[in-house]
């Protein structure tokens, strides 16, 4: 198993430029997540999937769009990149925090610079 | 305030010392308490979940003060290899909202 995987590993972009992350996940899990981390913040949550065909915004939704587009596939856009977007972008998955244990499994990243 | 809260350290340990980190936590409704692993540009991994009673896991022991609102972590005999930035997390409500991750207690376990 995989487990989840991220596409790219490091972007760079200009200010204006659009462009998708792309997250899968192997495990069958039905949440998926997309945080980012910034030094000194530690990870904040960007949107998230409770299911396939559900989303919700996050703390820090604004600028981002998403897509659940089935249960593996869960991606981020960035419609207008902005230099405040440059971060490490964080795919997540796990099973509902309804079930009672909800560890996350992480991708290894994207880092994306917005120049 | 910040929802967690950590001293983001570093701790500089040589090897075979005793460690210990705390994280405080804002949420007194909170219900599930982690403590993630995070290599450097690598990936948050799960270390240990953390429970009413306090949980052992080798050289690694987690305890919940749910008065104080305030998780620790316990690091015993220190290897080179648990250098690394500590992360605490909660999960503040069973509802729509994922876990919320302090940023960090970095370690350095030198030789």
């Amino acid at each position: 198993n995989a487990g989840v995987t991220q596409t790219p590993k490091f972007q760079v972009l200009k200010t204006g430029q659009s462009m998708t992350l792309q997250c899968a996940q192997d495990m069958n899990h039905n949440s998926m997540y997309w945080y980012r981390q910034d030094p000194g913040m530690g990870l904040r949550l960007i949107y998230y999937s409770a299911s396939e065909g559900t989303t919700d915004k996050g703390e820090v939704p604004n600028g981002y769009n998403v897509s659940r587009l089935n249960k593996r596939e869960f991606s981020l856009r960035l419609e207008s990149a902005a230099p405040s977007q440059t971060s490490v972008y964080f795919c997540a998955s796990s099973e509902p925090p309804s079930a009672g244990y909800n560890e996350q499994f992480f991708g290894p990243g994207t880092r994306l610079t917005v120049l | 305030r910040k929802e967690v809260e950590q001293d983001p350290g570093p701790f500089n340990v040589p090897e075979g010392a005793t460690v210990a980190f705390n994280c405080t936590y804002s949420n007194s409704a909170s219900q599930s308490f982690f403590w993630y692993r995070q290599d450097c540009r690598k990936e948050p991994k799960l270390l240990m979940s953390v429970y009413s009673s306090g949980n052992e896991d080798g050289r690694f022991t987690a305890q919940l003060n749910r008065a104080s609102q305030y998780i620790s972590l316990l690091i015993r005999d220190s290897k080179l290899s648990d250098s690394a930035t500590y992360l605490c997390v909660v999960n503040m409500d069973t509802g729509r909202r994922a876990l919320t991750f302090g940023s960090g207690t970095r370690l350095q376990v030198q030789p």
